[in-house]
């Protein structure tokens, strides 16, 4: 599975939207992008996903570059209760390899 | 609603000792999972299994076993349970016709 790299932490305020870089420079065809969050001591959640088109749901939007590079998971409007591990993972089958994420912390 | 369970949530247990942590889903899911979690090194994949019967090594199945009788159940056993297996443990489940996953609200596992 692909390598991905994502900024240790990054604050953002409340209401305001949170934009989480992610970089898999490494991707391969048939692999997707995966972003899952974990709040504290909780099981880990999933987001969204995508392969080669941007998507949104209720959650969040993906933002996946059109060579595929790189993506950007983004919060509309961040909340406190989106405080929370941020993870992206790029995998084509059913195992998940969680790297250390992106530690976002909203602010009032 | 369906839903993924573990049990116990906590558990203390002695070195040496043989442990199971349950982890029990009503998805109906083929896949299933145990990752643990410790400080500094994240979620790491100890075993899983793609259905019934079937089961494979992850990353750091090293003194962990898993059996598969049936659809809903994957339990993790601790052969001999030693100190470096102090963690969390998380169960995960997904479909085989998606790669969306879901987690159990975790076992603390602490090992003295």
């Amino acid at each position: 599975d692909a390598k991905t790299t994502q900024p240790t932490s990054m604050d953002c305020a409340e209401g305001r939207a949170a934009n989480l870089p992610c970089n898999h420079s490494t991707i391969s065809g048939n692999e997707y992008v995966y972003w899952y969050r974990q709040i504290h001591s909780q099981g880990p959640q999933y987001i969204i996903h995508g392969l080669k088109n941007n998507e949104t749901n209720e959650m969040a939007s993906l933002i996946i570059t059109e060579d595929r590079k790189s993506s950007t998971l983004i919060l509309p409007h961040a909340t406190l209760r989106d405080t929370a591990v941020y993870y992206c993972i790029v995998i084509w089958d059913y195992k998940l390899s969680f790297g250390a994420g992106t530690t976002v912390t909203v602010r009032a | 609603d369906a839903e993924i369970t573990q049990s116990p949530r906590h558990k203390i247990t002695e070195t040496g000792r043989q442990v199971t942590l349950a982890c029990h889903q009503t998805w109906n899911h083929n896949n299933m999972f145990w990752y643990r979690q410790d400080l500094g090194h994240g979620l790491r994949l100890i075993h899983y299994s793609y259905g019934v019967h079937d089961t494979n090594k992850g990353e750091v199945s090293d003194g962990y076993s898993v059996s598969r009788s049936n659809t809903e159940d994957l339990p993790l056993t601790l052969e001999s349970a030693a100190s470096s297996q102090t963690s969390v443990y998380f169960c995960a489940s997904s479909d085989s016709g998606g790669l969306e996953a879901f987690f159990g609200q975790g076992t603390r596992l602490t090992v003295v």
